[in-house]
């Protein structure tokens, strides 16, 4: 059984930093990529960055691009997200996803909650 | 960026009817790559379609989809009470995917 399990998430202040990571197990981890996905409270989904099976290949949503970095450990089965200057429009539950290479996302795990709030 | 649109905004149906939600892309989405997916409250997303007409694993055959270039359609058969929830479709064949605003299916 596919399993993805974040953690990190929190209250921050603006301006804070914040590292996500997702445990993965159930599958093998290095053979696929993997994205994280945010949803702010009460909207819709937005993709945010992915990241190639073998870490050559990263890309970033211009909202968080200069801002994040999308990481992963295969041997650990787990992926980060290293979030600096935080800002207010941040505030989001943070999605760890399994990303077919084609580019949609095939599981989901159950997210983490970031706040950026004074 | 491909800007995806949802119609209806919310669709007010009642078991055992049939629900036909829309996603229309501002442009075409090269090689039919366009997914949907069910959110319940308080739940992570899970993928139903994709490829435009592709159900994913595990996912009951009253779920279809179809479409091509701007206009696609995520069609459930019967409404059983587990499917009221919002969708989403999603495009993948361009960077950045993006995805549509959401289609909340409720109960009437």
């Amino acid at each position: 059984e596919v399993q993805l399990l974040e953690s990190g998430g929190g209250l921050v202040q603006p301006g804070g930093s914040l590292r996500l990571s997702c445990a993965a197990s159930g599958f093998t981890f290095n053979t696929y990529a993997m994205s994280w996905v945010r949803q702010a409270p009460g909207k819709g989904l937005e993709w945010v960055s992915v990241i190639s099976h073998t870490s050559d290949s990263l890309y970033y949503a211009d909202s968080v691009k200069g801002r994040f970095t999308i990481s992963r450990d295969n041997s650990k089965n787990t992926l980060h997200l290293q979030m600096n200057s935080l800002r207010a429009e941040d505030t989001a539950v943070y999605y760890c996803v399994k990303t077919h290479w084609s580019g949609y996302y095939i599981y989901w795990g159950q997210g983490t909650l970031v706040t950026v709030s004074s | 960026e491909i800007v995806l649109t949802q119609s209806p905004g919310t669709l007010s149906l009642s078991p055992g009817e049939r629900a036909t939600l829309s996603c229309r892309a501002g442009q075409s989405v090269s090689s039919s790559s366009l997914a949907w997916y069910q959110q319940k409250s308080g739940q992570a997303p899970r993928l139903l379609i994709y490829g435009a007409s592709s159900r994913a694993t595990g996912i009951p055959d009253r779920f279809s989809g179809s479409g091509s270039g701007t206009d696609f359609t995520l069609t459930i058969s019967r409404l059983e009470p587990e499917d009221f929830a919002v969708y989403y479709c999603q495009q993948y064949g361009s960077s950045p995917t993006t995805f549509g605003p959401g289609t909340k299916v409720d109960i009437k």
